[in-house]
């Protein structure tokens, strides 16, 4: 069975605050790809990165750095400095052997000035 | 690179009418998309994989004659809800895949569409 965690529901940090969304998952796949989007207010996903299971180099973009540990089985995503537009619903997802891509439950970043 | 289109962003309705949403492709061509559904605070759910050319695989629970899906081209998928009553008021979003480019895994979602029956 493949499964996405995202255990934080909400979080609501001061603006330039570095906030960590945790992402958990678990799948039988060897090879696999985890993503993360980010869905603004207005509802459109917008992609923010692409992971494959062989390559758990961490990666920066930005105030966006991600951290990938099979070890843990953990994907999380961190922003850093974080500003009133970071404010969103943010969604990892899994995508092994089969079609479908396996959404988390989201987590809603509040961002206050 | 990578941009997908849907259509209409909003619609309302009357109970009993049927609703066609466009999702396109704008930069690539997808010889899958998909269309979810989303309620409001929770996670998108997929309703239905559609390839070009082909019928649509629908997931389970999901009534195919309620929502049929057309996927004429390879830039072009459309989502018909017939009949439409109060209980199909929800957030459609489509995604579609680059099949042949570097990551075809990666799906990349249009703005969706919000849609309300009276």
């Amino acid at each position: 069975a493949q499964k996405v965690t995202q255990a934080q529901t909400e979080i609501s940090v001061v603006e330039k605050e570095d906030v960590t969304l945790d992402c958990v998952y678990e799948t039988r796949d060897t090879t696999y790809y985890l993503f993360w989007y980010k869905q603004p207010p207005s509802g459109e996903l917008v992609f923010l990165i692409r992971r494959n299971s062989f390559d758990e180099q961490n990666e920066i973009s930005g105030r966006y750095s991600w951290n990938f540990q099979k070890s843990t089985s953990s994907f999380n995503f961190t922003i850093t400095a974080s500003q009133v537009v970071d404010s969103a619903v943010y969604f990892c997802a899994l995508k092994g052997s089969s079609y479908k891509l396996i959404f988390g439950s989201g987590t809603r970043l509040l961002v206050r000035p | 690179g990578a941009v997908v289109s849907q259509h209409p962003s909003r619609v309302i309705c009357k109970s009993g009418t049927s609703v066609k949403i466009e999702c396109r492709s704008l930069d690539f061509q997808a010889t899958t998309m998909f269309w979810y559904r989303q309620f409001p605070k929770q996670s998108l759910m997929l309703m239905a994989t559609s390839n070009e050319g082909s019928k649509a695989t629908y997931e389970q629970g999901v009534e195919k004659d309620k929502f049929l899906i057309n996927h004429a081209s390879l830039t072009l998928s459309t989502l018909t809800v017939t009949s439409a009553h109060p209980e199909d008021s929800s957030f459609y979003i489509c995604s579609a895949s680059e099949t042949s480019g570097s990551s075809p895994e990666t799906q990349y979602f249009g703005p969706g569409t919000r849609l309300l029956v009276l």
